[in-house]
């Protein structure tokens, strides 16, 4: 069964540093989304990319945060300047159409220190 | 912002009785779909309700959506250890582009 996948599975940073969390997601899917979900809270919508281009971001996703298509097939969320509250989980997902079900990827846990 | 709350937050029960949680939105829905979320793990697909007043079924798991599509509910029958997670709704907005997660309940199945 096709399936969205993340890495690394956890990732360790200096507070100030630069990530990059990668995502594959499943080939023919046209909607990418990246969410993040600090420990046992809500899952928050970070941003949405259709068509090459973001087309939706909530307010937590600033000039901090950037995604990138690089190459038709991964999905990048780049975090630039991390800071302690930026640790979480870090989920990409994918759906074929903007109202069919979302696949979830196994997830990033980010560990700022 | 716009925001969907689930309630209970967090329920307790024996194997083999039944459950439900809530989920109610403060405007018109254009569409619900259900994930479920095992401890450590990630959001998994139940289903989606389009339909005023819909209701599907998949084995012991009961979903409804409102008369008028501000509120859905998930009712299991029976609950069984593997049942244990978080169930969350989720709005899919109306330009397709968002999936906005409720608040979630947490369910815990116990012997």
């Amino acid at each position: 069964e096709p399936e969205v996948t993340q890495t690394p599975s956890h990732q360790v940073t200096q507070m100030g540093q630069e990530v990059i969390l990668r995502c594959v997601p499943i080939s023919n899917h046209l909607y990418f989304y990246w969410y993040r979900q600090i420990l046992g809270q809500k899952v928050e919508f970070l941003v949405s990319f259709y068509n090459n281009e973001i087309s939706e971001k909530s307010e937590i996703f600033d000039d901090q945060f950037s995604v990138e298509r690089p190459d038709g097939s991964n999905f990048t969320l780049k975090i630039r300047s991390t800071k302690l509250e930026d640790s979480a989980m870090y989920f990409c997902a994918s759906a074929y159409r903007g109202n069919t079900e979302a696949f979830f990827g196994q997830g990033t846990r980010l560990t700022v220190v | 912002g716009q925001q969907v709350m689930q309630i209970p937050q967090y329920q307790h029960v024996q194997e083999g009785e039944d459950f439900t949680t809530y989920c109610n939105s403060s405007t018109t829905l254009s569409n619900i779909q259900w994930y479920k979320q095992r401890p450590g793990g990630h959001p998994v697909f139940l289903i989606q309700l389009v339909k005023s007043g819909e209701v599907k079924k998949q084995k012991r798991l009961t979903f409804q959506f409102g008369e008028a599509k501000k509120n859905s509910s998930l009712h299991i029958t029976a609950t069984q250890t593997t049942d244990v997670g978080t169930y969350f709704c989720v709005e899919n907005t109306g330009t397709a582009s968002k999936l906005t997660f409720g608040t979630g309940t947490r369910l815990q199945v116990t012997l």
